[in-house]
């Protein structure tokens, strides 16, 4: 079974701040997914990285998927309120695995 | 709004009843998801289907099983229903069938099992 830990669970941060989190596996993963997901709603998708040493960047965060393709880390420069949530990252062994695994997430608050 | 619709929204039930969960995919999306989420599991994959045929089985309990319509809805039949049945669960779908692609997720039926 491939399990992705994510660290740290729980993250409180100014505004302003910037922060790291991180998803590690001793699985290799053809592809990751990070998604975040609000009180009340289903995760979204943020980003899929599927080559190893891939950087993507989306405004403020940039997500990085490591070069053994097991691990990823998000960061976020000058956090911001609406950053509030839970990532939540997912991996896909690909290869005829049809289903995502995913990590039991990092809740974020950002406090203005 | 991702396209992707779930009922209901809140559901409250006894212990050894039976519910039904139900998920309309994006238009367009052959492919449904489901996946169960509480607090000390994460979000955990229950089965797929693709275009109306069963395609993958993550951790689905014996007690729970799911079904896709020829218009492409899915529902999902929870049974003998107990208190750690209380969790999220959310549909998702994706225009194909791998399951590594972007899917979307609808926004969740919340079950109490008292």
């Amino acid at each position: 079974t491939q399990l992705l830990e994510q660290s740290p669970q729980f993250l409180s941060i100014q505004e302003g701040e910037n922060l790291t989190v991180y998803c590690n596996s001793s699985s290799v993963f053809s592809s990751l997914q990070w998604y975040r997901q609000e009180p009340g709603e289903g995760p979204v998708l943020l980003v899929t990285v599927v080559t190893g040493g891939e950087v993507k960047k989306l405004k403020r965060l940039t997500f990085q998927f490591g070069d053994a393709r097991k691990d990823s880390s998000l960061h976020i420069t000058a956090a911001q309120p609406g950053d509030t949530g839970l990532y939540l990252c997912a991996g896909s062994s690909g290869a005829g695995s049809y289903q995502l695994t995913f990590g039991k997430g990092t809740k974020l608050s950002v406090i203005p | 709004d991702s396209g992707v619709t779930q009922t209901p929204k809140h559901l409250i039930t006894a212990t050894g009843q039976r519910v039904t969960l139900r998920c309309s995919p994006r238009s367009g999306d052959l492919s449904v998801y489901w996946y169960q989420q509480s607090l000390d599991q994460g979000l955990q994959f229950l089965i797929q289907y693709y275009n109306g045929e069963e395609r993958a089985k993550g951790n689905i309990l014996e007690r729970f099983s799911a079904q896709q319509f020829p218009d492409l809805h899915s529902e999902l039949n929870l049974s003998s229903l107990e208190l750690g049945d209380s969790a999220l669960y959310f549909c998702a779908s994706s225009v194909g069938g791998n399951g590594g692609e972007t899917q979307y997720f609808g926004p969740g039926t919340r079950l109490l099992v008292l």
